[in-house]
């Protein structure tokens, strides 16, 4: 089992719509998650970060936390064809002190005008 | 949010060759990293470093080898490149503070091997 699991898609969205972006990890005690957005041919570029359960909402961007379930989403409201990208889910090992991230291998995501 | 810089952005260089690739943060961040990324696959560690004179190896092993002189500068050096080691090389750095665990990424360099 990988410690980062993402649908690799591609997730094809309808401009407008609600993009819905899912990622499971393995290890238990892991306790911070983040949401990387990476375009074609460049680097990834940070979007979302979430510590606690539950939601946080940035603009159009909501990250859900579920740490029973070992489950953290990304909501993209109102996508946009920028939205199109590969959306990478990382998550911190929890040995404390250990700022490593694990990453998934991505979610390709195409939002058709 | 971190100014990281890598240079060269693109490098096309013969087998044999010795290499160095530079990346440099204007933040004062003491943890740095290199990744490796094939083309849409993931992003493997390579390297990393929690300060000056502190390089550790990565989850994927690589025939490259970090140096971490000052705090803003960590280069990737390849002795002897060769083709399995075109890729593309992405560097990263972390704020030092306690629980801040998020990662800035350099524009990356993109090294092919001919």
């Amino acid at each position: 089992q990988k410690e980062v699991e993402q649908n690799s898609g591609p997730l094809s969205v309808p401009e407008g719509a609600i993009a819905s972006l899912n990622c499971t990890y393995s290890d238990r005690g892991s306790q911070s998650f983040f949401w990387y957005r990476q375009y074609s041919g460049k680097s990834p570029e940070l979007i979302m970060f979430i510590y606690s359960n539950g939601d946080k909402e940035d603009g159009r961007f909501t990250a859900q936390l579920n740490k029973a379930s070992q489950y953290v989403s990304l909501l993209i409201r109102d996508s946009q064809p920028s939205d199109s990208a590969t959306y990478l889910c990382a998550v911190n090992r929890s040995n404390f002190g250990n700022e490593k991230l694990t990453f998934g291998t991505g979610t390709r995501l195409t939002i058709i005008p | 949010e971190a100014d990281i810089y890598q240079t060269p952005r693109y490098l096309v260089i013969g087998t044999g060759k010795k290499i160095t690739l530079e990346c440099s943060q204007t933040m004062g961040h003491d943890k740095m990293y290199w990744y490796q990324q094939d083309p849409g696959m993931e992003l493997h560690l390579i390297h990393y470093s929690y300060g000056v004179n502190s390089t550790e190896k990565g989850d994927l092993s690589s025939e490259s080898t970090v140096s971490r002189i000052r705090t803003e500068h960590f280069p990737l050096t390849l002795e002897s490149a060769r083709p399995s080691h075109t890729s593309q090389y992405l560097c990263a750095s972390n704020p030092s503070a306690a629980g801040i665990y998020e990662q800035y990424f350099g524009p990356g360099t993109r090294l092919t091997v001919t």
